[in-house]
């Protein structure tokens, strides 16, 4: 069964660069089917899809945040990581990675179990 | 973007009962339709994708159907674990969008 798991700070000062990255265990990043999504979710709100990368195939961005955000892969360490640039508090959410199924059917099917990120001076 | 509007936006029911949770999208979507419970403090859960393939693990007592741009989650007698909130998302185009949710609760 594979895992997910988000690490990274938990708060981040107006204007920086919030960065998240997502360890996956029990399969290997660059096989079969499958993209790798960062999804948020603010308190008490909805989800929001960020973005998604797929080693052979590059990435996909919300458009609503394709100007600040970076998604990139390090096979090497089954990892994949989220640049946010210029954050403000409207930023402030919980952050999942997910395993993005991109196939016959589109679904997010495993999910971290998400870190919050807090933007506060 | 595809707009996806779920209703109710909360629904209060006995154990036992019938409900059902409707999702409509802005645009067709075809059968690009998955359904996910998210319960307090936890990351969201695939139930159905495809509109009405049931994820592996998931009681039979949900299902899904619809088509286009019209979609229900069904569950045909609500247990005490069914609480939470569901929200159902589109994979037909990008950005990948979901429902606004709708929280279901225990009478």
């Amino acid at each position: 069964q594979v895992q997910l798991q988000e690490s990274g700070p938990g708060l981040v000062k107006p204007s920086q660069t919030l960065s998240l990255t997502c360890t996956v265990s029990g399969g290997s990043i660059s096989n079969g089917n499958y993209f790798w999504s960062w999804i948020r979710q603010p308190a008490g709100k909805g989800l929001e899809w960020i973005g998604r990368i797929y080693s052979s195939r590059g990435t996909n961005y919300n458009p609503s945040l394709k100007s600040r955000v970076t998604i990139s892969m390090d096979t090497s360490k089954n990892q994949f990581s989220l640049k946010l640039s210029s954050v403000t508090a409207a930023d402030t959410a919980i952050y999942y990675c997910a395993r993005d199924f991109s196939g016959s059917y589109y679904f997010f099917d495993n999910w971290g179990q998400g870190t919050l990120v807090t933007v506060s001076s | 973007d595809i707009q996806m509007t779920q209703s109710p936006s909360s629904v209060s029911a006995s154990v036992g009962d019938r409900i059902t949770i409707t999702c409509r999208a802005s645009q067709g979507v075809s059968s690009w339709l998955a359904w996910y419970q998210q319960k307090p403090g936890k990351a969201p859960k695939l139930l159905i994708y495809g509109a009405s393939s049931l994820q592996s693990g998931v009681p039979s007592r949900l299902s899904g159907s619809g088509s286009g741009t019209d979609f229900t989650l069904t569950i045909s007698s609500l247990q005490p674990e069914d609480l939470g909130t569901y929200y159902c998302q589109q994979g037909d185009s990008f950005p990948r969008t979901f429902g606004q949710g709708t929280k279901v609760e225990i009478k």
